[in-house]
């Protein structure tokens, strides 16, 4: 079955520190990887994606990924943390080919602290 | 980036009323929306793919005449809950696409509370 998983439900960080949100997938073929953020009652924003070339993809709001196809992984990444980072973290993958729905991971909170 | 509105954002409703949700991509055009259903703290769980001019694609386990989708133009999809009981009481989110390919990413409405009593 096709799946995403995001290992930790909650990440913690102290202010100024990096941060890294995994993510990593299991499905056929070659797919297209997204991150999004979430705050409270809100909708989902897009932060980022991969579609092909450069492994570093960056992004909205200083985040960036690193797509490693030997470890089918997607970490999502910034250099230093704020506290307006701390929100719920998805990422999501599609298939290159067929109904090209999002396959969700289960989301991690993450927790910027001063 | 692309903007999709959802309207109502809130509602409450009593058990055994229909209400509407409407989903709307303010500037672009979208032949596909997506409509999903959010409990707390959990993922997303896709509902139905919307086509424009088309029926809905509706995921296994959704029941079609409970949760109708209707969407007749390029820029707006509805989701109606039809005798809506607490349990539908949810946070349901809309998406859209700029374009069929499966490298557009989805832009997401603000998502709607929906409270039945």
């Amino acid at each position: 079955a096709q799946s995403v998983a995001q290992p930790e439900d909650q990440v913690n960080v102290a202010e100024g520190n990096p941060l890294t949100v995994k993510c990593t997938y299991s499905v056929s073929g070659n797919p297209y990887l997204f991150w999004y953020v979430q705050y409270p009652n809100r909708g989902l924003q897009f932060l980022l994606k991969y579609i092909t070339g450069d492994n570093l993809v960056k992004g909205s709001y200083g985040f960036e990924a690193e797509f490693n196809k030997s470890q089918t992984s997607f970490h999502l990444k910034k250099p230093s943390a704020l506290v307006s980072d701390s929100a719920l973290y998805f990422c999501a993958v599609t298939l290159r080919a067929g109904t090209y729905k999002y396959i969700f991971g289960t989301g991690t909170r993450l927790k910027v602290l001063a | 980036g692309a903007v999709v509105s959802q309207h109502p954002s809130r509602v409450i409703c009593k058990s055994g009323t229909s209400v509407k949700i409407e989903c709307r991509s303010l500037d672009f055009q979208a032949t596909t929306m997506f409509w999903y259903r959010q409990f707390p703290k959990k993922s997303l769980m896709l509902m139905a793919t919307s086509n424009e001019g088309s029926k809905a694609t509706y995921e296994q386990g959704v029941e079609k005449d409970k949760f109708l989708i209707n969407h007749a133009s390029l820029t707006l999809s509805t989701l109606t809950v039809t005798s809506a009981h607490p349990e539908d009481s949810s946070f349901y989110i809309c998406s859209a696409r700029e374009g069929e390919a499966p490298s557009y990413e989805q832009y997401f409405g603000p998502g709607t509370r929906l409270t039945v009593t």
